[in-house]
């Protein structure tokens, strides 16, 4: 069966700080993944999907990255964190040309002060 | 500007009544449908999808689909008090998905 994870769960970052976060699929190959971001009642916001290694697209401008090194990998940075980047983090996978349903990982919450 | 527009709620039902959810979508070439259930502080878990207009049932859950009125429904009988949680709809052009904010939903004993 497959599994994502996203790491780390929380983190408190100053303004200013990197950031990196990590999600990785299993039990999958050629993955569709995607970054959301939601903000405190707020709805999701794609920020990136990606439909293959080093295939990245950007739905929105803003102060984060995503890159997708390995496969089943994807990666969300920022240079310098903004109070503004604060919010509920989810990576999610979905099947490639299929049903395109989406299955979230855990998230990590991420607090910018 | 794509969007899909949900009632933000909160919508408060009995134990055991029918939950009645609805969305509306501004993309007319949106292919594919999607409700999905989040818990506070949780992760969305995906929980029907639809992808032809008509209905469709999955256990104690029905989702409705009308593409000429781009409306979607889920209807949830016999509510229970672990259903409370906010709804999420989504639609999808291809692979690149726009979610509604979501509605919550109540089921008091």
């Amino acid at each position: 069966s497959q599994t994502i994870h996203q790491w780390p769960a929380t983190l408190v970052q100053p303004v200013g700080s990197p950031l990196s976060l990590e999600c990785t699929v299993e039990g999958t190959s050629n993955p569709n993944l995607y970054w959301y971001r939601q903000a405190a009642g707020r709805g999701l916001q794609l920020l990136f999907y990606s439909v293959g290694i080093g295939q990245i697209s950007s739905e929105v401008p803003q102060n984060l990255s995503a890159s997708r090194p390995q496969d089943r990998q994807f990666i969300l940075s920022s240079k310098k964190l903004l109070l503004s980047d604060s919010g509920f983090y989810l990576c999610a996978w979905s099947v490639q040309a299929a049903s395109y349903e989406q299955y979230f990982g855990p998230g990590t919450r991420l607090t910018v002060t | 500007q794509k969007e899909v527009e949900q009632n933000s709620g909160p919508l408060s039902v009995p134990e055991g009544a029918i939950a009645s959810l609805n969305c509306t979508y501004s993309d007319r070439g949106s292919q594919s449908f999607f409700w999905y259930r989040q818990y506070s502080g949780k992760s969305p878990e995906l929980i029907m999808s639809i992808y032809s207009n008509g209905d469709k049932e999955d256990g104690r859950f029905t989702a409705q689909l009308n593409k000429a009125s781009q409306y979607v429904s889920l209807l949830i009988r016999d509510s229970q008090p672990s259903d409370s949680a906010t709804y999420l709809c989504a639609a999808y052009r291809s692979y690149i998905p726009t979610f509604g904010r979501g509605t919550s939903l109540i089921v008091h004993p």
